[in-house]
């Protein structure tokens, strides 16, 4: 079975605290995602990677960094965590060559919550 | 920059009742359309999707047309069931998915 694993289901931290989201997939996928999700909001792309060591910012980069050193994992870091940064983060993958002609595949979900 | 309007939530429905949640989307071009679902407690899964004009997506007895003159994807399904009950998500896309706030449907026995 395909797999998206995002390291922590639930995560309560203080702000400014550093925090770090991993996310893994064994799918041998190039493109991976994080999106954050909130009420009324829908999802909203944070920031993507294409390819081993390769960002580009999405909709809303502000207070947020990536890291992809290798292909199968893409950690998404709060420097200083605030508490507007509360909210329940996705990450996803999808199959090389155009995003179009596959589908995501999300992990679970992270639940944090700055206090 | 691409956009995505969906109807807002949630919708309540009794089981066997026909079910429809509109989705229409701006963009330059033509995307390919999506109809993600998340169960309560999971994340998000594909459902269906077209990738051109006039394509119908289908699966799970859920359907949804590319409406290119409308720019529409508006989902249905003929008779819901219970185990329906989800947030369903549209999602138009070029090099990324843009996401509709997602549509909470709540199926009563």
């Amino acid at each position: 079975d395909v797999k998206v694993t995002q390291s922590s289901r639930y995560l309560v931290k203080r702000t400014g605290e550093k925090v770090f989201l991993e996310c893994v997939q064994d799918m041998d996928h190039e493109n991976m995602f994080w999106y954050r999700q909130d009420p009324g909001l829908g999802l909203r792309l944070i920031y993507f990677s294409y390819d081993v060591k390769m960002k580009e910012k999405g909709d809303i980069p502000e207070g947020y960094s990536v890291s992809r050193e290798k292909k199968e994992r893409f950690s998404l870091i709060l420097e200083s965590a605030s508490t507007n940064q509360t909210s329940m983060y996705l990450c996803a993958s999808s199959g090389s060559g155009n995003i179009l002609t596959g589908e995501l595949f999300f992990g679970e979900g992270s639940r944090l919550t700055v206090l | 920059g691409d956009s995505v309007t969906q109807m807002e939530g949630p919708v309540t429905l009794s089981e066997e009742a026909f079910l429809t949640i509109n989705c229409t989307y701006t963009a330059t071009g033509y995307p390919s359309l999506f109809w993600y679902v998340q169960y309560p407690g999971e994340g998000l899964q594909l459902l269906l999707k077209a990738t051109k004009a006039d394509d119908k997506g289908s699966n799970k007895g859920f359907e949804a047309t590319y409406r290119k003159e409308t720019t529409s994807f508006h989902l249905e399904k003929g008779s819901v069931q219970v185990s329906d009950s989800a947030v369903y998500f549209c999602a138009p896309g070029f090099q990324k998915l843009v996401f509709g706030t997602g549509t909470r449907l709540l199926v009563s026995p």
